[in-house]
Parts: structure tokens; sequence; C-alpha cells
């Protein structure tokens, strides 16, 4: 997995609660991003990041917020989870726009 | 809209035959296309890419053809083995230059012993 992990693996949580996923890379990329892995939609990208502190939002944002205080790490929050936001969440890293993601193993997210 | 689709849902063929699965995209200005393969439970491993100057790329077993005249796209895997058995899907980097890769939603490729 192009030397991404992501955590936690597995999440159950509560309708209403916040809930962040961690996501770190030892490959030094640049370009870091967030998607969301659903039946019938494929991968769509919620946020992604251009450098530290630089990031901006994809096509689902809404309810996800993300940040970026370090090269390796990229975090998404739902701010208030919801039964919609239950998905398999990966992040992916790039050296720059016009390269390939790396994608890393998943966080499997499910909202009650 | 720009969209990326798949003309098969499920393949399925015989280890040792090739598989050749297929991916139509709608945006003459995408220039760049990567295909990726999921096994179950991981997350996309990258394949291979191409760009819109060339009509073929190869890699290890796998060959990549672009058709811009019709925009089609498709993956070919030589002497396929159970473990090809995966999801299989493609992305473009679409008409924005912000590099948002637009993904398609994949094909099951079913590899019989």
């Amino acid at each position: 997995d192009a030397g991404i992990t992501q955590s936690p693996r597995h999440k159950v949580t509560e309708t209403g609660t916040p809930v962040t996923l961690r996501c770190h890379q030892t490959e030094n990329h640049r370009y870091m991003y967030w998607y969301r892995q659903d039946p019938g939609h494929g991968l769509r990208l919620i946020h992604y990041s251009y450098g530290v502190k630089d990031t901006d939002k994809g096509e689902v944002s809404d309810g996800y917020s993300v940040s970026r205080s370090k090269t390796e790490d990229f975090l998404l929050t739902l701010e208030s989870a919801t039964s919609s936001q239950t998905s398999v969440y990966f992040c992916a890293i790039s050296e720059s726009q016009v390269e390939s993601r790396y994608f890393g193993p998943g966080t499997r997210l499910t909202v009650t | 809209g720009e969209s990326v689709g798949l003309h098969l849902p499920t393949l399925s063929v015989q280890e040792g035959d090739n598989s050749i699965i297929n991916c139509a995209y709608s945006n003459s200005a995408s220039d760049y296309f990567i295909w990726y393969k999921q096994e179950s439970g991981k997350g996309p491993q990258f394949i291979i890419d191409i760009r819109s100057n060339m009509d073929k790329r190869q890699g290890q077993r796998v060959t990549v053809l672009l058709n811009k005249t019709v925009k089609h796209l498709s993956l070919q895997i030589a002497a396929t083995q159970p473990g090809d058995s995966a999801v299989y899907f493609c992305a473009e980097s679409g008409s924005s230059n912000t590099g948002k890769l637009i993904f398609g939603q994949g094909t099951t490729l079913q590899v019989k012993p």
C-alpha cells in the first residue's frame, strides 16, 4: 500500500458523534486525498491537500473537514456523523496532481 | 457531464486465457488514464497508466490500449491467473486542470480454475 497507513481500520459510531480518521504516509508525497467508496458510486473525492495547511474541497465535502499539520499526516473529521456517511474511506497520495493516486488500505466506518 | 463507464459489470475467464476489460470515457479533453485493481477488503492498487500522446503501453502481463477516436480504453491481461480475480476500474483526468481524477465503477474479473 505504498507506505500509507490508515487508522482505525474499522469503526462503529453513533449518529451525531464526531469521528476522526487518520492517514499517515512515509513517501513524502506532496498531495494527499480522502475518498469514499460506496456501491454504485465508485470513488468520490471528499477533500484533498496540496501541502501542509493547504487543503481544498472535493465533490462530496459537506459534513467533512480535514487538517494537515505535517507532510505525513492528513486527518479527516466527520463533525457530526450521520448514517449517510457509512462508507469505506480511502486515503491516497501522489507526487503531483497529474500522477496516479496510491491508496491506503481503507477504513470501514459504520454510523448507527 | 463527465463520466467514466465500463461495458460489462462482470467478466468470467478461464485460467490461462487472456482477459480484456473495457472502459468508455466521455471527455475528449482527458489526457491521462489509469487502471486500478481492487481486491476484496483492500485499497485500489495502481496497475498501469497511459497519457493521451500514446496509443499503447505495456507492463508486466498487462497492456493498456487507448483509442481516442472513440474514447475507449482497454486493459488486457495475458495468461490470466487466479490472483487476478478482483474488481478493475479505470480513471480519467477529466477536463479541469485540478488533477481531480474521475473514477469508473468497476468490472469484476472472475478467473475460473
